[in-house]
């Protein structure tokens, strides 16, 4: 139980095109989503917070203009990075929480390539 | 704030010998400590976590981790390496208190194996 599906698992697209990356919870409710980011050989930086049905709640440093979260079912949330570019190539991660009381279950993260 | 120190980016240790992976925490309140374990180009497993209760936590895998108050510390242990566990090892700490259930990642343990 408490699958997380991420997709997709890897993305390669051209400076200055969006780029949508989905996060479903498979057999459970995720009233919270979270996103991260995670640099080669380095740890996971928490992104931002999404609640169903509410703006999400962005980390201090993280454009909320440039990498836009909907959470609009308790199944599915997405991250979109807008006119993407090389610096923002990275292991996008999400994972999804059923209640505030519920381990966190991640995704098995997105590779995302800006040439 | 809450921060979580992961002493040793890479540890190596021969099949079969006892994984030691050191990690240390600061919280102001009692904090509930995990061990995620991330295989390459995926997402993170929980390993373990310890919220309140018994000190010496058991997780999958044949994994154990011990809370010391004392020594704020929260190491993960494994008598005998198996090839498969070679992979890189999060620490990790969240507040219970807080209603965001947000987690703060340590940077991360290389465990290598060798035969």
């Amino acid at each position: 139980g408490a699958v997380v599906s991420q997709h997709p698992s890897w993305v390669i697209c051209k400076s200055g095109t969006s780029v949508k990356i989905e996060c479903r919870s498979l057999d459970f409710q995720a009233t919270t989503m979270f996103w991260y980011r995670q640099f080669p050989k380095q740890s996971l930086m928490l992104m931002a917070t999404s609640n169903e049905g509410s703006k999400a709640t962005y980390e201090q440093g993280v454009e909320k203009d440039k990498f836009l979260i909907n959470h609009a079912s308790l199944t599915l949330s997405t991250l979109t990075v807008t006119s993407a570019h090389p610096e923002d190539s990275s292991f996008y991660i999400c994972s999804a929480q059923g209640a505030s009381n519920q381990p966190q279950h991640f995704g098995d993260g997105t590779r995302l390539s800006i040439l | 704030a809450q921060s979580v120190t992961q002493l040793g980016s890479h540890v190596s240790v021969s099949e079969g010998a006892l994984v030691l992976l050191r990690c240390n925490y600061s919280s102001s309140v009692p904090p509930y400590l995990f061990w995620y374990v991330q295989y390459p180009n995926q997402g993170l497993q929980l390993l373990l976590k310890y919220t309140t209760g018994a000190t010496l936590v058991k997780g999958i895998n044949g994994f154990e981790a011990e809370f010391k108050k004392s020594e704020t510390s929260f190491h993960l242990t494994k008598p005998s390496a198996h090839m498969s566990d070679a992979a890189e090892y999060f620490c990790a700490v969240s507040d219970p208190a807080s209603s965001a259930s947000k987690i703060i990642f340590g940077s991360g343990t290389r465990l290598s194996i060798r035969p």
